[in-house]
Parts: structure tokens; C-alpha cells; sequence
């Protein structure tokens, strides 16, 4: 069974940073594209980031420079590294398998950034 | 970056009664369109790709269509289960942008 797990959400000050978890199982990152979808409360999807199969990385210019995204293949896990986190990254994050047609996804993990 | 532009924003349908959720790119993205559908609390569920491929599990009453720059999304008979917020997004080039949403609420 394909199953998704994000973790690492919580309250953080602007500024601050924030390492995303998802623990994938099912399926193996390594061999497969990965995103990051964000939603801020009550708003709509926004696409974060993608990494491929061969470690190419996208971003959205509103985190290029301060998100990266990498995996543990041991893991079977799936990061992202927020640094320099601002108000407006304030959102539930989620992971997904795929890039072009995100088909499995997590429960998501709620960020907030607030002094 | 493409521009994804949904229509309407909303809509008030009744049980068993068909919608159309209309999606605009500001560039043409061939096929490379999905439309998902998200209910309060939990993540998106894709439920066609490329336009108009339905996804394995998703009703027949669901319909995509589309090329280009414009695209359909077609709920025929209305369920219950069916009322929740649809999104269309491009894979056509990153970054991968969404529509804004269209919600539909039981009338």
C-alpha cells in the first residue's frame, strides 16, 4: 500500500527554520519524481517543488534561495529544508508522488511562522 | 510563469444536476492538464490527467477535455460526495501552477 507521512510542521518565528519530513512507503523515492504542494489557510494549492529522479531541483521563485528539497533513499524519505521562513510561508505542506501527475499524496503538516 | 485562470469561483448546483468548471492557460499548454478534486481537511486527489484521461477509481461521471489553452472540467449527475473544490493545474513547464479553485456547495 502507498502511504505518504509528513512531519515537522509546527510554530516557528520569522526567520526561523524548519526541516519537512514525508516517510514514503509503497513505492521508493529514489526512483521516482517528488513534490511539495503548499496551501495557505483557506486559500488555494501552490506548487513548491519538484525533485527528480536525478536530483534536478525546481522551486517556485517565492522559496528559490531559501527551501531546498533532497531525499534519504535508506530513509525512504523526503525532505525540505525552509530557512529564512516568513509569515507568507505560513501553509500545510504536502508531498506527492510525482511531478507532471501528482498521484499519491500526504495528510499534510501545518506550518506556521508567527513572533 | 503560466497563469492558470478558473472559472467560476464558485457554484451552487443540486444533486444530480451536471456543472462545467471552465480553466484558461495564458500560454498554450498542449495537454499537460490535471484537475483535482480537495475536500475540507484533506489533501488533493487527482482525478484526470493529461486533460482527459480519467485516473484509475475515479467515476465515469467525470469528463476533461481541452487542449491548448482551454479546458473543461464536466460533472454529470451530481452526488453528494461530489460537492468539494476543484482545482485544474499545468504540467506543461515549472513551476507547476494551479487554478485558483472553483467550490461547489449543495444548493
Amino acid at each position: 500500500e502507498v502511504q505518504l507521512v509528513e512531519s515537522g510542521g509546527g510554530l516557528v518565528q520569522p526567520g526561523g527554520s524548519l526541516r519537512l519530513s514525508c516517510a514514503v512507503s509503497g513505492f521508493s523515492v529514489s526512483s521516482n519524481y517528488m513534490s511539495w504542494v503548499r496551501q495557505a489557510p483557506g486559500k488555494g494549492l501552490e506548487w513548491v517543488s519538484i525533485i527528480y529522479s536525478g536530483d534536478d531541483r525546481y522551486y517556485a521563485d517565492s522559496v528559490k534561495g531559501r527551501f531546498t528539497v533532497s531525499r534519504h533513499n535508506s530513509k525512504n524519505t523526503l525532505y525540505l529544508q525552509m530557512n529564512s521562513l516568513r509569515t507568507e510561508d505560513t501553509a500545510i505542506y504536502y508531498c506527492a508522488r510525482g511531478s507532471q501527475e501528482p498521484d499519491y499524496w500526504g495528510q499534510g503538516t501545518l506550518v506556521t511562522v508567527s513572533s | 510563469d503560466i497563469q492558470m485562470t478558473q472559472s467560476p469561483s464558485s457554484l451552487s448546483p443540486s444533486v444530480g444536476d451536471s456543472v462545467t468548471i471552465t480553466c484558461r492557460a495564458s500560454q498554450s499548454i498542449n495537454i499537460y492538464l490535471n484537475w483535482f478534486q480537495q475536500k475540507p481537511g484533506k489533501a488533493p486527489k487527482l482525478l484526470i490527467s493529461g486533460a482527459s484521461n480519467l485516473r484509475s477509481g475515479v467515476p465515469s461521471r467525470f469528463s476533461g477535455s481541452g487542449s491548448g489553452t482551454d479546458f473543461t472540467l464536466t460533472v454529470s449527475s451530481l452526488q453528494p460526495e461530489d460537492f468539494a473544490t476543484y482545482y485544474c493545474q499545468q504540467s506543461y513547464s515549472t513551476p507547476y501552477t494551479f487554478g485558483q479553485g472553483t467550490k461547489l456547495e449543495i444548493k
